[in-house]
């Protein structure tokens, strides 16, 4: 079965840092796209950046250029979003997922998710 | 940035009867070289992740009912539900994959709810 585990919720205080997981099983990690995507609390979804994990290929939204960094560990199939200073405005669900592609480009959509992991940030 | 578009931002519709729901992109999502639109059509209901439902506009993914179908071209799309169903209920986002998406690559989502 094609799936991606992800890390469990947290909750942090304003200026911590985090990293969250993302595990792939059943395909073959590198080949396809990773993306993770925010859903702030009874909001709609947004992309915040894609990564090919066969070439390192990474590739960021610009509204989140700078304030996460997108990674991945080939070797065990997972894939990463840290953030080094949090803000209470990162409070949100945030989703990774797979999408089909190579060469640069995007062969469809995104057709597997994670179960999410929410973050909470709070004094 | 491409941006994407919804309308209308909620529908309301009786069970059996068809839902439409609009998604227009600010520039084409049709790539020449293959004839294809990169647009694809999601679904989500409460506490869920999304689910992808059509892709290249108007491909149905494995395992959707075909009473979900896609259609359009260039930059204005459609998501039709043919005949509702109350598992339906959900909001529904289009996406366009042409280009690296920002963070409007999603559409701001449609609420479809049971009249």
């Amino acid at each position: 079965e094609v799936q991606l585990v992800q890390s469990g919720a947290q909750v942090k205080k304003p200026g911590e840092s985090l990293k969250i997981s993302c595990k792939g099983s059943g395909y073959s990690f590198t080949n396809y796209w990773i993306a993770w995507v925010r859903q702030m609390p009874g909001k709609g979804l947004e992309w915040m950046g894609i990564m090919y994990p066969a070439d390192s290929d990474i590739r960021y939204s610009p509204s989140f250029q700078g304030q996460v960094t997108i990674s991945a560990d080939k070797s065990i199939s997972t894939a990463y979003l840290q953030w080094s200073s949090l803000r209470a405005s990162d409070t949100a669900m945030y989703y990774c997922a797979r999408q089909p592609g190579g060469g640069g480009f995007y062969f469809g959509g995104v057709d597997v998710w994670g179960q999410g992991t929410m973050v909470t940030v709070s004094s | 940035d491409i941006v994407m578009t919804q309308s209308p931002d909620s529908l309301a519709v009786s069970l059996g009867e068809r839902a439409t729901i609009n998604c227009k992109s600010s520039q084409s999502v049709l790539y020449s070289s293959n004839n294809k639109n990169y647009l694809a059509w999601y679904q989500q209901k409460p506490g869920q992740p999304p689910k992808l439902l059509i892709y290249w506009a108007s491909t149905r993914e494995s395992g959707v009912p075909d009473r979900f179908s896609g259609s359009g071209s260039g930059t204005d799309f459609t998501l039709t539900i043919s005949s509702l169903q109350a598992e339906d209920v959900a909001v529904y986002y289009c996406q366009q994959y042409y280009s690296t998406p920002s963070v409007y690559g999603f559409g701001p989502g449609t609420k479809l709810e049971i009249k």
